[in-house]
């Protein structure tokens, strides 16, 4: 059984329109991340949510909204997508605590066109 | 966190040990060295962690200098599937739910 799954896999959209990610995990964690990695492969936090509460959030624009309906899932909208989006976005999970083991998901791959 | 730094690339024959180094002098005495790596498309995957003790998994070793101010990590016998991007990441344990700071990374290629 996968334990991060993000959906989809590949995107690609045009400038302007509004896409979500999803995001689930069927660990049990009480926290899930999502991550951009950009063409220069860095990897970099956005959000993190505890319990379904923002606990993390970095400087990223507004256009980037977080949701979380329940624990094992988190999913991300973004608002009028720009070039300068597209990246993969990684979710991850931990049960939290202060040695926590992240689990990262396959990633989405966004092309924004 | 403590900053690290390691190579960025290095190569390795399959069948042989794989040792990737990682600075981290300013390191605290309560952070902990972790490893993750990623594989070409892929998430990352967590390797192994330590304090200040040698750690042993069914996937790698680390071994952490005494001062702890640098550590090694293992693979004992490098696959082609081991080609990755190996991140070394320092953390406090009480960063409650704080997120991993990734760097550079060391490209490891594991050649026939």
């Amino acid at each position: 059984d996968t334990a991060v799954s993000q959906t989809p896999k590949y995107l690609v959209t045009q400038m302007g329109n509004d896409k979500s990610i999803k995001c689930e995990q069927n660990l049990g964690h009480d926290t899930m991340y999502w991550y951009k990695q950009d063409s220069k492969k860095f990897l970099k936090i956005m959000f993190s949510y505890n319990n379904k509460e923002l606990i993390i959030n970095e400087t990223v624009p507004n256009r980037f909204s977080p949701k979380s309906p329940d624990k094992a899932h988190l999913n991300l909208h973004i608002n009028s997508l720009e070039l300068g989006d597209s990246a993969v976005y990684f979710c991850a999970s931990s049960q939290g605590g202060p040695q926590e083991t992240q689990y990262f998901g396959p990633g989405t791959r966004l092309l924004v066109l | 966190d403590a900053k690290t730094t390691q190579p960025p690339s290095m190569d390795c024959a399959e069948g042989r040990a794989a040792n990737l180094p990682c600075n981290h002098s300013t390191i605290s005495g309560n952070e902990y060295v972790y490893w993750y790596r990623q594989i070409h498309s892929q998430g990352p995957q967590y390797i192994i962690h330590g304090l200040k003790n040698n750690e042993t998994n069914e996937m790698a070793s680390l071994i952490i200098t005494e001062d702890r101010k640098s550590s090694t990590l293992i693979l004992p016998h490098a696959t082609l599937r081991d080609t990755a991007v190996y991140y070394c990441i320092v953390r406090a344990p009480n960063s409650g739910y704080s997120t991993l700071t990734f760097g550079k990374g060391t490209m490891l290629l594991v050649s026939p």
